[in-house]
């Protein structure tokens, strides 16, 4: 069973990077069969998606994001990072990692399978 | 704002179905079918319940339903049960630089 776990600090001070690291287990973040994304949920608010990476290192990003977004893999640990520069109180929210399917097939278009998200919190 | 939207609550007794609306516009939600629901329970991972408007994963009970009306999608739920009870959100693919979008989510309470 494929699971995905993120991790990193729960706080960031205003204007710094957040950083996130979202470990696979039970599949391998190398196939061709799929993009591994990163999506956030603002207190209250809905689902917004941040950005997915594939194997090869090909990135999309949500434009709103883009300038202060960095989506990086190590395939030797089958984990996955988000990187999200100058940080401000907007930006505190739940991250989720997940996974969904290949770029121009059908299955890119949902996630079919997500960590338990992890609370960052951008406070002084 | 979120890109879709969703009723902020729906509630319904066990035994009953309910419908969840997710309204959004020609761009998205009226011009694809790729519209997809999740369910949210608190500390677990969000669940995939239909993709693709109206295609069940493998596990997913079959009271859960999808379907889409011009640029509405609706996700039913029937014979209501209290672990239904959670959020739910949409999704869809979106004709923009913003390949996906998702709905502000709806709190589905069993009373």
């Amino acid at each position: 069973q494929l699971q995905l776990q993120e991790s990193g600090p729960g706080l960031v001070k205003p204007s710094e990077t957040l950083s996130l690291t979202c470990t696979v287990s039970g599949g391998s973040i190398s196939s061709s069969s799929y993009y591994w994304g990163w999506i956030r949920q603002p207190p209250g608010k809905g689902l917004e998606w941040i950005g997915s990476i594939y194997y090869s290192g090909s990135t999309y990003y949500n434009p709103s994001l883009k300038s202060r977004v960095t989506i990086s893999l190590d395939t030797s640990k089958n984990q996955f990072s988000l990187k999200l520069s100058s940080v401000t109180a907007a930006d505190t929210a739940m991250y989720y990692c997940a996974r969904h399917g290949v770029a121009g097939a059908t299955s890119f278009y949902y996630f079919d399978y997500w960590g338990q998200g992890t609370l960052v919190t951008v406070s002084s | 704002q979120s890109a879709l939207t969703q009723p902020a609550s729906v509630s319904g007794s066990p035994g009953q179905s309910i419908t969840i609306s997710c309204t959004g516009t020609s761009s998205d939600v009226g011009g694809y079918n790729y519209v997809s629901w999740y369910q949210e329970h608190p500390g677990k991972a969000p669940k995939l319940m239909i993709y693709e408007v109206s295609n069940r994963p493998s596990g997913v009970s079959n009271r859960f339903s999808g379907s889409k009306f011009g640029n509405t999608a609706s996700l039913t739920i029937s014979g209501l049960q209290a672990e239904d009870e959670g959020d739910y959100y949409c999704s869809s693919k979106r004709s923009s630089s913003t390949p996906l979008v998702f709905g502000g989510g709806t709190k589905l309470t069993v009373l």
